[in-house]
């Protein structure tokens, strides 16, 4: 079963805009992870967040969690062409021996 | 440092054989761990290996079984091949829990498996 679920499931922007995505969970997690994949192939870590952390930036990507709510945003500021891909968060559980459970992800299109 | 590493990139095979699918795992890293990646879904957790002992599975069938070595590769083994079963699988390593990436999981890119 997967237990994070992105929203939107897919999203259509122009360069230069800004492009959020949603993850929502439904267990207790150590950490949540964002990932990104081209074209069907492997993925890219982007960025972890762990449970104590509410916010955290790496370059032009923005992630923010709410444990409360069990819910996690991805935000990449300026987008650009390259963006263009299907990004998934992951969760790893507690105690779940570093296991990933992934949502079926948001396909993102950055047009020029 | 090398990434992880997977072979064959592609493979087809038809209903009922039996298929290996190899990984490498990023120098350094002891634990290794199997997704399933249906078309259009997200990755699924197969098992996990540390130590060349499983350390965790997910909800797959005992057709499903791996294989880590002393110098940490692994091997993914199913056997009586289903149509179901064609998918990317994909292989992930993980450092020593004592790195302060220790959580983060490395990706290779892939084996697409295609049953027939």
């Amino acid at each position: 079963s997967q237990q994070g679920e992105e929203d939107p499931q897919a999203l259509s922007i122009q360069e230069g805009e800004n492009a959020t995505m949603n993850c929502s969970y439904k267990t207790s997690i150590n950490n949540l992870q964002w990932y990104r994949q081209n074209s069907g192939r492997g993925l890219v870590h982007l960025i972890l967040i762990r449970s104590n952390e509410r916010e955290k930036h790496s370059g032009r990507l923005r992630v923010t969690l709410d444990t409360s709510k069990k819910s996690s945003s991805l935000l990449i500021t300026a987008s650009r062409a390259a963006d263009t891909a299907s990004y998934f968060c992951a969760t790893e559980v507690s105690g779940g021996y570093n296991k990933l459970i992934f949502g079926a992800g948001t396909r993102l299109a950055v047009h020029p | 440092e090398t990434g992880v590493t997977q072979s064959p990139t592609h493979l087809i095979k038809t209903r009922g054989q039996q298929v290996t699918l190899r990984c490498s795992s990023q120098s350094g890293h002891n634990t290794v761990s199997w997704y399933q990646q249906a078309l259009g879904q997200g990755p699924q957790f197969i098992f996990q290996y540390y130590r060349e002992e499983e350390n965790g599975r997910g909800n797959f069938p005992p057709r499903f079984s791996g294989l880590q070595f002393p110098n940490y590769s692994s091997e993914l083994n199913v056997n009586a091949l289903e149509l179901d079963d064609s998918a990317l699988y994909l292989c992930a390593s993980s450092p020593p829990g004592t790195s302060p990436r220790d959580n983060e999981q490395f990706f290779g890119p892939g084996t697409r498996l295609t049953v027939l």
